[in-house]
């Protein structure tokens, strides 16, 4: 099992450019999540889906779109990026909501 | 808001010995905690989790006792090792309310 892949690693934006950050699971997990994390501070939920077909807002969904294309994929949209956008970006997948997290490599982005 | 918070930022200890990383938590409520260890450029680890009816719960060379009476969490790591040394972190509430601490660096000198 691969667990949880994300495309890409790195990322260089300009503001106003926009991306897709691809996240795949191989766990067969009903939910999937992609937070950020940004120096000194804890992890952030953006958005999360619970199962598929369903996907609700995080604590810091602003700037971002979601996709849960199917039970595997969850990919996450910057339409218009932003500086402040500037984070390290992980998805992560859980078979329920007490159960083990999983979590991606990270893909760390940069918005100049 | 309630957080959940570090008492130290930095640890460092000597390989071998026992490590204690905490964790203060104010939300009286929470009834279920994750410690997640996170390497340098790597994606966050479960390591063990407690749930609020539990005062201790162990694991191949971890112990995280719980003591809601002073919302207190902490993550003990016997015999530490080289390969121990990153960045420890917890969490409360179940997903998708979870809650992330900022984490204690720990470093192991050999």
């Amino acid at each position: 099992n691969a667990g949880v892949t994300q495309t890409p690693k790195f990322q260089v934006l300009k503001t106003g450019q926009s991306m897709t950050l691809q996240c795949a699971q191989d766990m067969n997990h009903n939910s999937m999540y992609w937070y950020r994390q940004d120096p000194g501070m804890g992890l952030r939920l953006i958005y999360y889906s619970a199962s598929e077909g369903t996907t609700d807002k995080g604590e810091v969904p602003n700037g971002y779109n979601v996709s849960r294309l199917n039970k595997r994929e969850f990919s996450l949209r910057l339409e218009s990026a932003a500086p402040s956008q500037t984070s390290v970006y992980f998805c992560a997948s859980t078979l329920s909501w007490t159960a083990e997290q999983y979590f991606g490599p990270g893909t760390r982005l940069t918005v100049t | 808001g309630e957080s959940v918070g570090l008492h130290l930022p930095t640890l460092s200890v000597q390989e071998g010995d026992n490590s204690i990383i905490n964790c203060a938590y104010s939300n009286s409520a929470s009834d279920y905690f994750i410690w997640y260890k996170q390497e340098s450029g790597k994606g966050p680890q479960f390591i063990i989790d407690i749930r609020s009816n539990m005062d201790k719960r162990q694991g191949q060379r971890v112990t995280v006792l719980l003591n809601k009476t002073v919302k207190h969490l902490s993550l003990q790591i016997a015999a530490t090792q080289p390969g121990d040394s990153a960045v420890y972190f917890c969490a409360e509430n179940p997903f998708p309310d979870m809650r992330f601490g900022a984490g204690t660096r720990l470093t192991v000198k050999p």
